[in-house]
């Protein structure tokens, strides 16, 4: 695998499901970030972790919950979601540092909650 | 706070001819980076091109550059040599310049859908 990548690619949940998100980067890098895509909305920037600590909360319902247990793994854990979670949650990472430094996206999970 | 405005949903080019997607920020910084991001259908966001607002030369990648007005705030993509394989979303963001513990967050329009017609 080379990149982000993203498991699952599709997932559909009740309300009362609980599921968990996965992002994998194999790029060494030291930062990865959790976005939103919603139709016709700018993304959303949910959650980041530089060196494996959360450096930012976008005042993100509780009902979503990050862990990243090392730099190359992020999780977003859902539970209990609403029907306006439905969405494209693209996972990101970068190298945090000075300077013009991309951001690499993965395919993203395309989350549908009925 | 900063926001990026792209105020064409869709656009459509014949392949082979050039088009140009309007951006525009705003912003009270002096020095920040401007990216341009392209998503296909289901596929990957990948980075176009990118724009250091130092810099007073536009960027330029293959077919694809910018044109950079500062004063104007302004930010647009000109794709030359239309292909097929161009048609996608495609994203304008900014980032700050180097603000500490911020450095790393972009902020995104959101997003012109390119048609390309054979």
């Amino acid at each position: 695998e080379t990149g982000v990548t993203q498991t699952p690619r599709h997932l559909v949940m009740g309300m009362t499901n609980k599921k968990s998100l996965k992002c994998e980067q194999h790029l060494g890098h030291n930062a990865m970030y959790w976005y939103k895509q919603s139709a016709k909305k700018p993304l959303e920037l949910m959650f980041v972790y530089s060196l494996e600590e959360r450096v930012e909360n976008n005042s993100v319902p509780s009902r979503f919950s990050p862990e990243c247990p090392n730099s190359s793994h992020l999780f977003l854990h859902l539970h209990t979601l609403q029907p306006e979670d439905s969405a494209l949650y693209l996972c990101a990472s970068s190298q945090f540092k000075a300077g013009p430094s991309e951001q690499y996206f993965g395919p993203g999970t395309r989350l549908t909650v009925t | 706070a900063q926001t990026v405005t792209q105020s064409q949903p869709e656009m459509s080019v014949q392949e082979a001819e050039t088009v140009t997607l309007s951006c525009t920020y705003d912003t009270s910084e002096s020095d920040y980076y401007l990216f341009w991001y392209k998503q296909p259908p289901s596929r990957q966001m990948i980075l176009v091109i990118r724009q250091e607002a130092y810099k007073q030369q536009n960027a330029t990648e293959n077919r694809f550059s910018v044109n950079f007005q500062k004063a104007a705030k302004s930010f647009s993509l000109k794709i030359s040599d239309s292909q097929l394989g161009d048609a996608a979303m495609y994203f304008c963001a900014y980032r700050r310049f180097n603000s500490g513990g911020s450095n790393y967050k972009l902020t995104f329009g959101k997003g012109t859908l390119l048609t390309v017609n054979p």
